[in-house]
């Protein structure tokens, strides 16, 4: 089992829709969690970061943590063309050094006009 | 604006070369780390530092070796490259803790022939 899943795509939505992304962990003493976006040949950008049950709003976008069920889903709301891009999710949680960071493979989101 | 800055964006090398990536961050982060990139296998942790001469192997480590003299800078070097370490190199940095996402640079894309 993969330390951190996501599905890899492509998902693609509508402009103006939402667009749910999901991921899942297996380590149950993970402590933060982070939503990165990628765009084609460029690096990963932070987005969204969440450390607590719950949901945390931040302009658009919305990251949802359910430590139970050990599943974290960014959601898009107002998809536009310019989401199109990977989102990368990322949990820390233990290792050596100030802890280490996980990141799934990532989900590709395509947004259409 | 807080930057990663990778020295060289593309790189073309020869089988047997040694090579530097260097990586300089003005952020005052203690934690700086190494990823490749390759499709179908995302981010893979090559090694990471937590502090000025402080090096951990990350999960793929073999045919690499760092260094981590000051604190602002974190080199990566490929003792004698091999056509299959051709990959996108990312290095990233953050504060210590686990509530900190990371920053990362632009990325340098190398080609080993």
């Amino acid at each position: 089992q993969k330390e951190v899943e996501q599905n890899s795509g492509p998902l693609s939505v509508p402009e103006g829709a939402i667009a749910s992304l999901n991921c899942t962990y297996s380590d149950r003493v993970s402590q933060s969690f982070f939503w990165y976006r990628q765009y084609s040949g460029k690096s990963p950008e932070l987005i969204m970061s969440i450390y607590s049950n719950g949901d945390k709003e931040d302009g658009r976008f919305t990251a949802q943590l359910n430590k139970a069920s050990q599943y974290v889903s960014l959601l898009i709301r107002d998809s536009q063309p310019s989401d199109s891009a990977t989102y990368l999710c990322a949990v820390r949680g233990r290792g050596t050094g100030g802890f280490k960071t996980i990141f799934g493979a990532g989900t590709r989101l395509f947004v259409k006009a | 604006d807080v930057k990663v800055t990778q020295s060289s964006r593309y790189l073309v090398k020869r089988t047997g070369e040694k090579v530097f990536l260097e990586c300089v961050q003005d952020m005052d982060h203690e934690n700086m780390f190494w990823y490749r990139q390759d499709p179908g296998l995302g981010l893979r942790l090559i090694y990471f530092s937590y502090d000025v001469k402080m090096k951990e192997k990350g999960d793929i480590p073999e045919g690499y070796s760092v260094s981590r003299e000051k604190k602002e800078r974190f080199s990566l070097i490929l003792e004698s490259a091999s056509t299959n370490q051709t990959s996108m190199y990312l290095c990233a940095s953050s504060l210590k803790g686990a509530s900190y996402g990371y920053t990362f640079g632009s990325g340098t894309r190398l080609t080993v022939v």
